[in-house]
C-alpha cells in the first residue's frame, strides 16, 4: 500500500518551518526520506527506524511514530536550497522493496 | 566518482517498437531498481533485482522487461506492449534492498 504523504504542497517564506508527513494503513519497518530537485535525481537524506528515534541532517529532521504508523519530517529555518519534491518511501519487513508515496512540493521563496 | 549511469536522456519509441533503457553503476551494489515517474505519482517500481541472473517485478511491470547479466548494469526493455509509455524512468542502486538508494538523472521516454 503506497503511503500517503501531507500536504501535497506547502509555499514558504525563507526562515519559516515546515512539517511534512508520511502516513500508512500498515506496520513498518523503516521509513526513508528523499528530496528531488526539479530536472534531477531524488537524494537520500535519512532512514528511521522502527522505535520511534529521530534523526537529523543538517536543519532538517524527522521521528517515526511506530504507534501512528506515521513519520514526520520537520524542515527548520528553511533556505532557498530546501525547495523540491520531498518523497518518504516505506518499507514493511527490512528486506522487501520500498514503497514511495506521491511527494510534497515545497517552494522556499525569499 | 562512483555513480550511476543512465543513457539515453531523452528517448523516443514509434508505435509498435521495443526499447532499451540503460542503467550502469560502479559503487559495487547488489541491489538495482527501476522506478517509473509520472506527474503527482511520485515513483512506481517496475522491476528490482536483488543479485545477478535474479530479478522480481514490482507493482507495474506489465509491458517491460529486464535483465541482469552482470552486476553493474540493468537494461530496462519498453515493449510495445506498454500501451502508455511515455514517463520519466529513473534507475536507482542500493547495498542491500534495505539501504538508501542512489538514483541516475533519468531517461524521459515520450511517443513519436
Amino acid at each position: 500500500q503506497q503511503p500517503v504523504q501531507s500536504p501535497q504542497a506547502v509555499i514558504l517564506r525563507e526562515g519559516e518551518d515546515a512539517v511534512i508527513n508520511c502516513s500508512s494503513s500498515k506496520a513498518l519497518y523503516s521509513v526513508h526520506w528523499y528530496r528531488q530537485k526539479h530536472g534531477e535525481a531524488p537524494v537520500f537524506l535519512m532512514i528511521l527506524l522502527k522505535g520511534g528515534e529521530q534523526k537529523g541532517h543538517e536543519k532538517i529532521s524527522a521521528s517515526f511514530n511506530e504507534k501512528k504508523q506515521q513519520s514526520s519530517l520537520y524542515l527548520t529555518a528553511s533556505q532557498l536550497s530546501y525547495s523540491g519534491t520531498y518523497f518518504c518511501g516505506t518499507d514493511r519487513t527490512g528486506n522487501t522493496p520500498l514503497v514511495f508515496g506521491k511527494g510534497t512540493r515545497l517552494s522556499v521563496i525569499a | 566518482d562512483g555513480g550511476i549511469t543512465q543513457s539515453p536522456k531523452y528517448l523516443f519509441r514509434k508505435e509498435g517498437q521495443n526499447v532499451t533503457l540503460s542503467c550502469e553503476q560502479n559503487l559495487n551494489h547488489d541491489a538495482m531498481y527501476w522506478y517509473r515517474q509520472d506527474p503527482g505519482q511520485g515513483l512506481r517500481l517496475i522491476y528490482y533485482s536483488q543479485i545477478v541472473n535474479d530479478f522480481q517485478k514490482g507493482d507495474i511491470a506489465e509491458g517491460y522487461s529486464v535483465s541482469r547479466e552482470k552486476k553493474e548494469s540493468f537494461p530496462l526493455t519498453v515493449t510495445s506492449a506498454q500501451k502508455n509509455p511515455t514517463a520519466f524512468y529513473l534507475c536507482a542502486s542500493s547495498r542491500r534492498v534495505q539501504q538508501p538508494q542512489h538514483f541516475g538523472d533519468g531517461t524521459r521516454l515520450s511517443i513519436l
